[in-house]
Parts: structure tokens; sequence; C-alpha cells
């Protein structure tokens, strides 16, 4: 079943702008994890943040994290070309179950140069 | 190895005709999941292996699906008696156990059923 949702659904900046996706959730996570991937290729992680986390940076990306609202946003500072693919959410629930990481529909992100 | 291997990378097959394909997840990886992709979607969860054993089958599509993982490493993933709408790309990741950390994929196989 879809558990993230992110949103928009597309999204078109210039370079150098700053680029915010979100993600929506419906039940307990244990933690959230976002992915980038290229067109014609796997996903790539870029970062993992726990239930008990509320932020997170690494390089140019900052992630969030709203237990009480189930939600997470992604932002990507000074945007590049080479940021354009698309993004996924994805979580781990708390249920337990072995169907993995959930994962969104994804967020495509163009940067315009 | 250095990654998630896939083969093949592209595989076009007729309408009827079964399909086998391979996933060599990165040494160590206890985790292997099998995802399907289809064109400008999410990732649809298939089966997931934790060693040789599948906890969770349901993900799986139909009965023409069915999966196997050897010798706690290289998993297949087989169609029988493929149709149109088996047409996705379809992607295999590891990790080093489940859940608690992230997922390494590969480049998918590509498969086109004619």
């Amino acid at each position: 079943s879809q558990q993230g949702e992110e949103d928009p659904q597309a999204l078109s900046i210039q370079e150098g702008e700053n680029a915010t996706m979100n993600c929506s959730y419906k039940t307990s996570i244990n933690n959230l994890q976002w992915y980038r991937q290229n067109s014609g290729r796997g996903l790539v992680h870029l970062i993992l943040i726990r239930s008990n986390e509320r932020e997170k940076h690494s390089g140019r990306l900052r992630v969030t994290l709203d237990t009480s609202k189930k939600s997470s946003s992604l932002l990507i500072t000074a945007s590049r070309a080479a940021d354009t693919a698309s993004y996924f959410c994805a979580t781990d629930d708390s249920g337990g179950g072995a169907d993995g990481l959930t994962f969104g529909k994804g967020t495509h992100l163009i940067i315009q140069p | 190895g250095a990654g998630v291997s896939q083969s093949p990378s592209n595989k076009v097959t007729e309408k009827g005709k079964d399909v086998e394909l391979r996933c060599d997840p990165i040494s160590g990886h206890t985790a292997l999941y099998w995802y399907r992709q289809s064109l400008g979607q999410g990732l649809e969860f298939l089966i997931y292996f934790q060693g040789n054993s599948a906890p969770d089958k349901s993900g799986l599509p139909s009965d023409r699906f069915s999966a196997e993982r050897t010798g706690g490493s290289v998993s297949t993933l087989t169609i029988q008696r493929t149709q149109q709408e088996d047409s996705a790309v379809y992607l295999c990741a590891s990790s080093f156990d489940r859940g608690r950390s992230p997922l390494h994929f590969g480049n998918g196989t590509r498969l086109t059923v004619t």
C-alpha cells in the first residue's frame, strides 16, 4: 500500500534557487528515508531520519520530520542542474511487517540552467 | 562487489514466454528486496528476503511470479507466461539489515513484453 505521498508531483526551478519537497505518511514509523533517482537508473539513498529526530543535514540537503503531522520535507539549497532527478520518500513503519520500505510516487525536480 | 548488480539490463520478450531476472547484492548484505516500477510511478514492493528466507510473498502480483535466493546472496525473480502488463523496470535492492540501514539499489532490468 502507498504510505508516503510526495508533494508536489513535479517542480521546476531556476539553478541557484532552493527546492522544497514534502512527504506525508499515514502510520507510525521507525524512520523515514529520502532517495534520488536519475533517469534510467536505480535509486540512491540520500538521507535517513529517525522517528526521534526532528532535523538532519547533509551537505546541501536538509530534512525535517514532524511525527505529530506525519510529514517530512526535503530542502535542497543552491540547486544545480545535476540535481535534476526524481525524489522519493520511503517509510519504515513500526508494524514489523516484512514489506521493506514503502515508497511514494516521487517528486520530479527539474533545475533550469 | 562494489554495488548491486542486475542482469540483464534490458529484456524484450514475447507474451507467454518465461523470463528470469538476476540480482547480485552487495556482499554481506543479509536483506534483499525486489520492487517493480512502472513508467512515471513509484515503487511497488514485490518480495523481501532475509538470508534465503522470504517471510512475506504477498507483494507478488500473481502466481506467475516467483523468486528465490540461494546461499544468502544471488536472487532470481522468475515471471512465467509473461503478459504485457508485466512490462516495467524491476529493481533489486540490498541492505545490511532490514529497516535500520538504507537500501542500495541496482540499476534495474527494463522488461518489455511484446
